[in-house]
């Protein structure tokens, strides 16, 4: 079975940091990965979506990479701002059709 | 506007009383998914569908229905709830390339 780990599970920083949440899966057979923002009490927002063909994918200030043969992804986030926080959570989908969430990292940025 | 819709956002219950949480979405997605959201256990899959007429199991089914009669709609139920199933229920729906749309959430307690 498939299990996906998020690490760090907490993170603090101050506004204008450049920061890297990592994302790692047991197994490397994946059809997507999925990168997400939760605010709380919230929904899942959709940020950046990696196919397996994929290395990596851009969206605005973020960047996430996917290395499936380590069973490795990372998201960037460039100058953060204090709107960024949030738990960003990363899933795997296993070719199945069934998708696994990392339990995620709570991001605060500080003013 | 694209988007899944979920009724009821709050619901307080007692043990035993049969209750239904509708999901709608107006993407044209074949499938759909839902969730629960537990502290310290992070997402998990409850049953999701390939499309109309077809369900399957996802990692914790026990306890719940679902039906999709029609491509819009997913249903979940909840024959006889019990505290156990106190939790935060997201519904969601797939792009062709499994990108996941989530609805907002709800909120489920069981006395």
């Amino acid at each position: 079975k498939q299990e996906v780990t998020q690490i760090p599970a907490a993170l603090s920083v101050p506004e204008g940091e450049n920061l890297v949440l990592n994302c790692s899966f047991t197994d490397s057979a994946i059809y997507n990965l999925q990168w997400f923002r939760q605010d709380p009490g919230k929904g899942l927002t959709s940020l950046l979506l990696i196919q397996s063909s994929q290395r990596e994918q851009t969206s605005g200030r973020l960047n996430a990479s996917l290395d499936k043969s380590s069973g490795r992804s990372t998201l960037y986030i460039a100058a953060s701002q204090p709107g960024d926080s949030a738990t960003y959570l990363c899933a795997v989908d296993d070719n199945f059709n069934k998708f696994y969430f990392g339990s995620g990292t709570k991001l605060n940025v500080k003013p | 506007e694209a988007q899944v819709t979920q009724n009821p956002r709050y619901l307080i219950t007692v043990t035993g009383k049969k209750l239904t949480v509708t999901c709608s979405q107006n993407m044209n997605h074949e499938y759909m998914s839902w969730y629960r959201q537990d502290p310290g256990l992070g997402l998990r899959q409850i049953y999701y569908s390939m499309n109309v007429e077809v369900t399957d199991k996802g990692d914790v089914p026990e306890g719940y229905k679902v039906s999709r009669k029609e491509k819009r709609n997913f249903p979940l139920i909840l024959e006889s709830p019990s505290p156990n199933q106190t939790s935060l229920y997201f519904c969601a729906s797939s792009s062709l390339v499994n990108e996941q749309f989530f609805g907002p959430g709800t909120r489920l307690t069981v006395l």
